[in-house]
């Protein structure tokens, strides 16, 4: 079965960064692209961006794009999403969630607690 | 890119119907038909529901239903249960080649 499984809760100071990981099995990894989403405590989810698995390009939100590095490992069929500068607004649960191929989000990551706090 | 817009909040009783409004631009709502719906429970991951606007992913009971008109999407849950309470979320793709989601709305089972 596709399983989505994220690397565990941080803890991190203003202007760090951290690095979310997000291992996948149960399918090809390469034939599904992977989205990242987040959701700040008390509101919505917000996009960060898309990485192709198989060939590696990358759409950032606009919001994100200076600080958000998306990487893909095919050998472990795992995705990575490092945000840098931290500050306090981006605690947040960080969520990898596999395109479905028809414009939407099938499957997802239990979700990864980031906290900033210095 | 600036989120869609949902009701905060909507509520029923069990075996009634609700609707969910979710109202974008020509942009991205108005632009596509990729406009999905998650059912998002406390402390558990999102699910999608409807993809493609009316689309239902194996499993997904058909008490859960989806409509587009113009800018606006909307997502109806007939025969209300209490299983369904949880926040909802719409989404769609946008002419920036990226997503979108609305603010989410929380419904809840009188």
């Amino acid at each position: 079965q596709v399983q989505l499984v994220q690397s565990g809760a941080e803890v991190k100071k203003p202007g760090a960064s951290v690095t979310v990981s997000c291992k996948t099995s149960g399918y090809t990894f390469g034939m599904y692209k992977m989205h990242w989403v987040r959701q700040v405590p008390g509101q919505g989810l917000e996009w960060m961006g898309i990485i192709d698995t198989s060939s590696g390009s990358i759409a950032y939100a606009q919001n994100f794009q200076d600080r958000v590095t998306m990487t893909r490992d095919t050998s472990t069929s795992t995705v990575y999403m490092e945000l840098s500068s931290l500050r306090s607004e981006d605690t947040a649960v960080y969520y990898c969630a596999r395109d479905n191929r028809a414009w939407s989000q099938d499957y997802w990551g239990q979700g990864t607690l980031v906290t900033v706090s210095s | 890119q600036s989120a869609l817009t949902q009701p905060a909040s909507v509520s029923g009783s069990p075996g009634q119907s609700i609707t969910i409004s979710c109202t974008g631009t020509s942009s991205d709502l108005g632009a596509y038909d990729y406009v999905s719906w998650y059912q998002h429970p406390p402390g558990k991951a999102p699910k999608v529901i409807i993809y493609g606007v009316t689309n239902r992913p194996s499993g997904v009971p058909d008490r859960f239903s989806g409509s587009k008109s113009g800018n606006t999407a909307s997502l109806t849950i007939s025969g209300l249960q209490a299983e369904d309470e949880a926040d909802y979320y719409c989404s769609s793709y946008t002419s920036s080649s990226s997503w979108v989601f609305g603010g989410g709305t929380k419904v809840t089972v009188l």
